[in-house]
Formats: structure tokens, sequence, C-alpha cells
């Protein structure tokens, strides 16, 4: 079936570390499946961090990176130098490329950014 | 811009009690709706989507139904809640072929 792994946390980093987040996934009923990366914040919401829907390609935003790797099937988050304020749960998720209606979520990572 | 509303924040309830949690889109119209689950420490969880006012598919299973009445609403209910039941609700829109967005969600406590 279809799957997200991603790193088990909690992750601790101190302040201008570098950080990396694996994800991983399974795709066998999805061709060319979009990949995304959530995250919440203590006391907010769900927010789509990142997306990329096409391999190859590197989506970004608030510093973080993620490259979208068909070959080996991954997804991972990086970022090179981290700030307390990134503490929060960070999610990889998986969702079809023409069936929009059924995406599948990673267990999460609980990142910890030390000052 | 849209926005997605929940309702309640969060609800305390009896084993074997009904339960009804509310979303509502604004600014968007025709949206595909979304209801997720998350158990405490578990995987969040897609239980029911909508593509049209009337129209829900079940994704999983938990003795749970779901409504659309309006365009705009999205209705999750059972008539028995069960101790599983218990856990972290979101809803969720998105256009087609795009990412879901999430609402606040609503923290379910079932005693």
């Amino acid at each position: 079936g279809d799957s997200v792994t991603q790193t088990e946390g909690p992750v601790t980093v101190s302040e201008s570390e570098s950080l990396i987040i694996n994800c991983t996934y399974s795709a066998t009923s999805i061709a060319y499946p979009n990949l995304f990366w959530y995250v919440r914040y203590p006391g907010e919401g769900l927010q789509l961090l990142l997306k990329v829907i096409t391999a190859g390609q590197k989506g970004s935003s608030r510093g973080f990176e993620a490259t979208y790797n068909k070959e080996t099937t991954s997804f991972h988050l990086q970022k090179a130098s981290v700030q307390e304020s990134d503490s929060a749960v960070y999610y990889c998720a998986l969702g079809h490329d023409t069936n929009a209606y059924k995406v599948i979520f990673g267990k999460g990572t609980h990142l910890h950014v030390l000052p | 811009a849209q926005t997605i509303h929940q309702w309640p924040v969060a609800e305390i309830k009896a084993v074997g009690s009904p339960l009804s949690l509310g979303c509502t889109i604004k600014g968007k119209s025709s949206p595909n709706l979304y209801w997720y689950w998350q158990a405490t420490g578990g995987t969040l969880q897609q239980l029911f989507y909508s593509i049209t006012v009337g129209q829900v598919e079940s994704v999983v299973q938990l003795n749970l139904s779901a409504s659309r009445p309006k365009d705009d609403q999205f209705i999750l209910s059972t008539e028995k809640l069960l101790l599983s039941h218990s856990g972290f609700y979101l809803c969720a829109w998105s256009d087609n072929n795009q990412a879901p967005l999430f609402g606040e969600g609503t923290r379910l406590s079932v005693l």
C-alpha cells in the first residue's frame, strides 16, 4: 500500500545547527505522487510548509528545503541553521497526483531547538 | 482569502453520548472537504472526503458519519461515542490536486 515513514522523534538540536528530518514514501497505487511537509507550531493548527509535485524539483519555505527524489523515494526536510522558533511537529505527507482526495501522513517528528 | 473554522475547540463527552463536530469554509466555492483524526501519539488519518454538496466518501470506518449539508459546511457525527474516538479532529479543504489546508482542530476526550 501507500505509506510515509519519517524520522522518529523527538529530535533535539541547538540553535544555529543544521537539521535533517528524513522522509521516505511508498506509492504503489500512485504513479506520480505529490509530496508535502506540514508543520504544527505549539498552540497552533497544522500548516502547509512546502510542497513539490514534480520529481527532481525542490521546494523551500522559511529556510527549509526538501527535494523530491523519485529514485530513492525520499523527501527529506533540511535546514542549514535552525532557530528556537522552529520548534514544532513536522509531518511528511503523500498526495495522489490525479485523485486529490486521499492524502497520507507520516507519524510526525517533534523537533526541539535549544537556545 | 479563504478561512476555515471548526467548532467546538474542545469537547469532553461520556461514552455512549452523541457527538457533532462542525467545519465551515469561507471565501471558496465548491471546495473539496476532508475530516482527519489523530489519536494521541498516533498518525493523522483521513476519515472522510467530499467533493460536492450531499456527497461524502468514507475512507476509514470508525463508527462515525459525515455529511455536507451546504457547499461550505462539513459535519462529523455519531450517535454513540466510544472511548476509542478520543483524539484530535481536523477539518481541511483543498482545490483539486492541491495540498489540503487545515482548520484549528477539535480536541475530543471521551470518558
